[in-house]
């Protein structure tokens, strides 16, 4: 199993430009999770899916962020405009939710480290 | 509404010492309890979870015990090696969700010292 995937790894970007990152999740999981870790702040959640549907999305900073999850095997974080207080790693999790009391292992991504400049 | 508390880092320990990270919690219903690891460069990874009250979640060494009496489920290891160094989450789940929403606790940096 390639565990959940995230792309790039790094991004180096300029103020204003729009930035994509990517998440790959585990085959089967139905549960996808964004989070956002700063010195500052720490680890944030910003938005989660379940099975597609974005369920919480009160962590997403301001309209500037969105998130997608076109299908089970992918799903994108944009910030359109990047600023420089958006320098964070962002973190993709999946997990298979099935017992409906939240037990369920989250299985994180290594993670993009996003720099604006 | 729910909440993790850790004790402040960063911790720092001699190799060999024994290790306890303090957790405690706010909760209503019944909350599964977990703590990850962080290795530095990499993502969160979990460690141990306990789904009920008085269960001993373990691994690699780790153990925490749910204690709802006291709100709390405390990380311990008898004795630390320098690759325990990392950073450690606790974090819950509430009893009711179905989606596996979590809310962590702010971190706790372990430093072991050979």
């Amino acid at each position: 199993d390639a565990g959940v995937i995230q792309s790039p790894r790094h991004e180096v970007t300029e103020m204003g430009q729009e930035v994509t990152l990517r998440c790959k999740p585990i085959s089967g999981h139905n549960s996808l999770f964004w989070y956002r870790q700063t010195m500052m702040r720490g680890l944030e959640l910003l938005i989660y899916f379940n099975n597609n549907v974005p369920i919480d999305d009160s962590g997403m900073p301001e309209d500037r962020f969105s998130a997608k999850m076109p299908n089970a095997s992918f799903s994108t974080l944009k910030i359109q405009p990047s600023e420089p207080r958006d320098s964070a790693v962002y973190f993709c999790a999946s997990s298979f939710s099935r017992t409906g009391r939240g037990t369920d292992t989250q299985y994180f991504g290594p993670g993009t480290r996003l720099t604006v400049l | 509404g729910n909440s993790v508390t850790q004790m402040e880092g960063p911790v720092t320990l001699s190799e060999e010492a024994f290790l306890t990270i303090n957790c405690t919690y706010t909760a209503t219903g019944y909350p599964s309890l977990f703590w990850y690891v962080q290795y530095p460069g990499e993502g969160l990874q979990l460690l141990l979870k306990a789904t009920k009250a008085d269960d001993k979640g373990s691994n690699k060494g780790f153990e925490a015990t749910y204690r709802k009496e006291t709100t709390s489920f405390h990380l311990e290891k008898g004795s630390v090696q320098v690759s325990d160094s990392a950073v450690y989450f606790c974090a819950l789940t509430s009893g009711s969700s179905n989606t596996g929403k979590l809310i962590f606790g702010q971190g706790t940096t372990l430093q072991v010292k050979p």
